[in-house]
């Protein structure tokens, strides 16, 4: 298994541009993460996926971010105008979900992105 | 309140030590709980789920003690490699959503 595949591994970008970050969950997991993790902050959720389905963006920090996940294999979080406050790393996870059963996540390797 | 609190550390422990951490947790209905390992400049890696009669991993050991809504990790005999942060996870509410200490970081010396 490859595991949850992020890209781009880095991405440095000029504030006010858009920023797309892709991720790809493990197959047959079926719920999908996108946190945020800097020291000031440590790891925030920002939106997750329960069978392609948008569950809680409540972490979403304002309407310059958006998730899509229009399928079981891949997601977005895009980031339109970025800004320097939205330089961290970005991670992808997925899971298995079955009923009231929880497991745990799988994290992808990360995005890196800095806004200049 | 922040829904889980860590002692960020550092904890610096010879080679061989025990070392123990604690994890509370503010939601007396969460459900799953689990520690993390995070090495620097990487992602998250699960170590390994806490269940409620305890649980043990070679020399990694999890408590979870629901009346004072803490968990637990002791790490015997401690290895260079043992070096990372530890993070501590727990679900609330919605079985799938978790979220995370902010971690406690070991520096293991020769």
């Amino acid at each position: 298994d490859a595991g949850v595949i992020q890209s781009p591994r880095h991405e440095v970008t000029e504030m006010g541009q858009e920023v797309t970050l892709r991720c790809k969950p493990i197959s047959g997991h079926n719920s999908l993460f996108w946190y945020r993790q800097t020291m000031m902050r440590g790891l925030e959720l920002l939106i997750y996926f329960n069978n392609n389905v948008p569950i809680d963006d409540s972490g979403m920090p304002e309407d310059r971010f958006s998730a899509k996940m229009p399928n079981a294999s891949f997601s977005t979080l895009k980031i339109q105008p970025s800004e320097p406050r939205d330089s961290a790393v970005y991670f992808c996870a997925s899971s298995l979900r079955a009923g009231a059963e929880s497991y745990g996540y799988t994290f992808g390797s990360g995005t890196r992105l800095t806004v200049v | 309140r922040k829904e889980v609190e860590q002692d960020p550390g550092p904890f610096n422990v010879p080679e061989g030590a025990t070392v123990a951490f604690n994890c509370t947790y503010s939601n007396s209905a969460s459900q799953s709980f689990f520690w993390y390992r995070q090495d620097c400049r990487k992602e998250p890696k699960l170590l390994m789920s806490v269940y409620s009669s305890g649980n043990e991993d070679g020399r990694f050991t999890a408590q979870l003690n629901r009346a004072s809504q803490y968990i637990s990790l002791l790490i015997r005999d401690s290895k260079l490699s043992d070096s990372a942060t530890y993070l501590c996870v727990v679900n609330k509410g919605d079985f799938n959503k978790f979220y995370f200490g902010s971690g406690t970081k070991l520096n293991v010396k020769p």
